[in-house]
């Protein structure tokens, strides 16, 4: 069973450009969450889908951060423009529904905002 | 507030000690509870994870948490560690309902061999 797939591994930009962030989650995973982890701490939960609708976006920066799941699969995850304090690995996460299954992560796109 | 808190940030251990990495947390509402680890270079993968049934959960390479409610914890433990058991090891709790995961702020676990 192939994996969390996520581009690019790592990415550099200078304060205040723009990146995006790309996820393909396990083939037939309804559920997918984005999460950002800052060095030393735990991973937080960014935004959450369910298809190609939001479940959760409490914890997203809406004024710099925005997040797209067309067609329920894959998604996008937009900084613009980024802060210094956006560096960070920004994890993509998938479950095959909501609750009581398993969530599965890919291996992240660590983010350097110089 | 929901929160996860590990008591050990950083964990130096020889091989074949024990371990007991502590873990509480703070959640009103059903709790599903999990322990993933991350092995230098790699993806986060879970290790184990509490439902529902028997408070002791045996997970992959020998570990094992037991959830005990009235403390809020869900301590990891392995009574031999191995170099290959090197990684950083969260803590989380999830919702239930949305699957939505809070995680703790890790522990780093070097084992020398």
């Amino acid at each position: 069973e192939a994996g969390v797939a996520q581009s690019p591994r790592y990415k550099i930009i200078e304060k205040r450009q723009s990146v995006a962030f790309w996820c393909n989650p396990i083939s037939g995973h309804a559920t997918l969450y984005w999460y950002q982890q800052i060095l030393g701490q735990g991973p937080k939960l960014l935004i959450q889908f369910q298809n190609n609708g939001v479940v959760d976006d409490s914890q997203l920066p809406k004024d710099r951060f925005s997040a797209e799941r067309l067609k329920g699969v894959d998604s996008t995850l937009k900084i613009q423009p980024a802060k210094l304090e956006d560096s960070a690995v920004y994890l993509c996460a998938s479950s095959l529904a909501r609750g009581t299954t398993e969530a599965f992560f890919g291996q992240g796109t660590r983010l350097t905002v110089v | 507030a929901q929160s996860v808190s590990q008591h050990n940030h950083h964990v130096i251990l020889s091989e074949a000690a024990s371990l007991e990495l502590g873990c509480n947390y703070s959640y009103g509402g059903t709790v599903n509870l999990f322990w993933y680890v991350q092995y230098p270079g790699q993806h986060l993968q879970l290790l184990l994870k509490y439902f529902s049934g028997d408070p002791l959960v045996k997970g992959i390479k020998g570990f094992e948490a037991e959830f005990i409610k009235s403390k809020f914890s869900f301590n990891l433990r392995k009574p031999s560690v191995q170099w290959s058991d090197t990684a950083e090891y969260f803590c989380a709790v999830g919702s239930s309902n949305t699957g939505k995961l809070i995680f703790g702020q890790g522990t780093t676990l070097q084992v020398k061999p």
